[in-house]
């Protein structure tokens, strides 16, 4: 029973170019949650969805953030136009109910560089 | 608006010893806390699940305890081990109402020397 599964590990982007983060939550759950981890900072909740819905972005800066969870396939983050602000780790976890109920299952992330 | 503390940011303790890592909030209606475990440059480990009708939670050397209305949380670690060296965080997520996002303390960073 695979975890939460999160590629790629590492991505380098250059200023100006696309950022495409995947994210497959363990099987059998439903609702995918996104979170960044700026250096030297805590966690921060960016963005909530279940299959092709998004619950909560409130967390998700408003421009050139998305997410997308569809009916098949992973969930996906994109940054476009990316900036060194950007530069992060990425987290995505997991859980079968939306009330968290049985806690959250967390990926190995994915850490962006922007250059 | 919860906001999550921990208390102290880092901690250096000698092999063997016992001790305790605070996490408090500031908003009381949770739904339950979640203390994890992050290694440097790796994901977060699930440590324990604290639902809000709870008091403590214990995994082998590990017990965390939780007062709801106080808004605060506990992490022992008993006899402590180079292999716990870690950083510590402790997640709330707010009662169903107010959606299902966990907020995160900054976390504890613990050295543990051989």
């Amino acid at each position: 029973n695979a975890g939460v599964m999160q590629n790629p590990r590492h991505l380098v982007r250059r200023r100006g170019q696309e950022a495409r983060l995947r994210c497959s939550p363990m099987k059998g759950h439903s609702h995918v949650y996104w979170y960044r981890q700026l250096p030297e900072e805590g966690l921060k909740f960016m963005v909530y969805l279940q299959k092709e819905n998004i619950i909560d972005e409130s967390g998700m800066p408003k421009e050139r953030f998305s997410a997308e969870f569809p009916k098949e396939g992973p969930s996906i983050l994109r940054i476009q136009q990316v900036v060194r602000g950007d530069s992060a780790a990425y987290f995505c976890a997991s859980s079968p109910l939306s009330t968290g109920g049985q806690g959250y299952t967390f990926g190995s992330g994915t850490r962006l560089t922007v250059v | 608006k919860q906001e999550v503390t921990q208390i102290p940011a880092a901690l250096s303790v000698p092999e063997g010893e016992n001790l305790v890592l605070n996490c408090s909030f500031t908003d009381s209606a949770i739904y339950n806390l979640q203390w994890f475990r992050q290694d440097p440059g790796k994901g977060l480990t699930s440590l324990l699940l604290i639902q809000s009708s709870q008091r403590e939670q214990t995994s082998g050397r590990l017990n965390a305890s939780l007062d709801k209305s106080s808004g605060r949380s506990t992490l022992y670690i008993a006899a402590s081990q180079p292999g716990d060296s870690a950083t510590y965080l402790c997640a709330v997520r707010g009662e169903e109402t107010s959606g299902s996002r966990l907020t995160f303390g900054e976390g504890t960073q613990l050295t543990v020397n051989p």
